[in-house]
């Protein structure tokens, strides 16, 4: 069983899109998150959920949206795509925010031309 | 801001030898945790220490923390080619309402058979 499942692991899409990518947890976590890492393998956090609350949100372009139907979700979804977006997006979930172990999906491989 | 600055950015060792990664951060902190990474998969979480530990084991894995120098030091024995790998530590800040994990530059571990 895959305990953070985010698909799709690869899109390839065309500046000006608007794109959705999901995450889901099986684990029972309370909090989930969104990661971005660029090129040179830097990590980035965006956004966090706990209980269907966004409690961190950095400085990212407001055409990200983060979506919480429930707690064992959290999809991303990016309007108006540039190709600085481009980039491998992690989801990732911990029963508590920073205070435990992060579990992470395989990752997402956004590519915008 | 990247919290964490992993030393070396790259490091090249035989099968068998023991690899010393390091991790130098800014602020003060509630715990430090170690993550690995496989090319082109997720982070996996390998250990955490708290702030109030000095030195913790698991498996071939030595972490030592030094909250006086704000440094960490992963050791992996008898290292394996399965261990090549980006290891990355990450902190998790003091204070705060909302904590978040934050991510050093990660060190690129190659082991040679």
């Amino acid at each position: 069983d895959t305990a953070v499942s985010q698909t799709p692991k690869y899109l390839v899409t065309q500046m000006g899109n608007d794109k959705s990518i999901k995450c889901e947890q099986n684990l029972g976590h309370d909090t989930m998150y969104w990661y971005k890492q660029d090129s040179k393998k830097f990590l980035k956090i965006m956004f966090s959920y706990n209980n269907k609350e966004l409690i961190i949100n950095e400085t990212v372009p407001n055409r990200f949206s983060p979506k919480s139907p429930d707690k064992a979700h959290l999809n991303l979804h990016i309007n108006s795509l540039e190709l600085g977006d481009s980039a491998v997006y992690f989801c990732a979930s911990s029963p508590a925010q920073g205070r435990y172990g992060y579990t992470f999906g395989s990752g997402t491989r956004l590519t915008v031309v | 801001s990247q919290q964490g600055e992993e030393d070396p950015q790259a490091l090249s060792i035989q099968e068998g030898e023991n690899a010393t990664m390091n991790c130098s951060y800014k602020t003060s902190i509630n715990n430090l945790q170690w993550y690995r990474q496989n090319s082109g998969r997720g982070l996996v979480h390998l250990i955490l220490i708290r702030s109030n530990e000095r030195e913790k084991h698991s498996g071939r894995l030595r972490v030592t923390l030094d909250t006086s120098k704000k440094s960490s030091s992963l050791l992996i024995t008898a290292s394996r080619a399965a261990d090549t790998a980006s290891y990355f530590c990450a902190t998790d800040p003091l204070g705060g309402s909302a904590r978040q994990l934050t991510f050093g530059s990660g060190t690129q571990l190659t082991v040679l058979p």
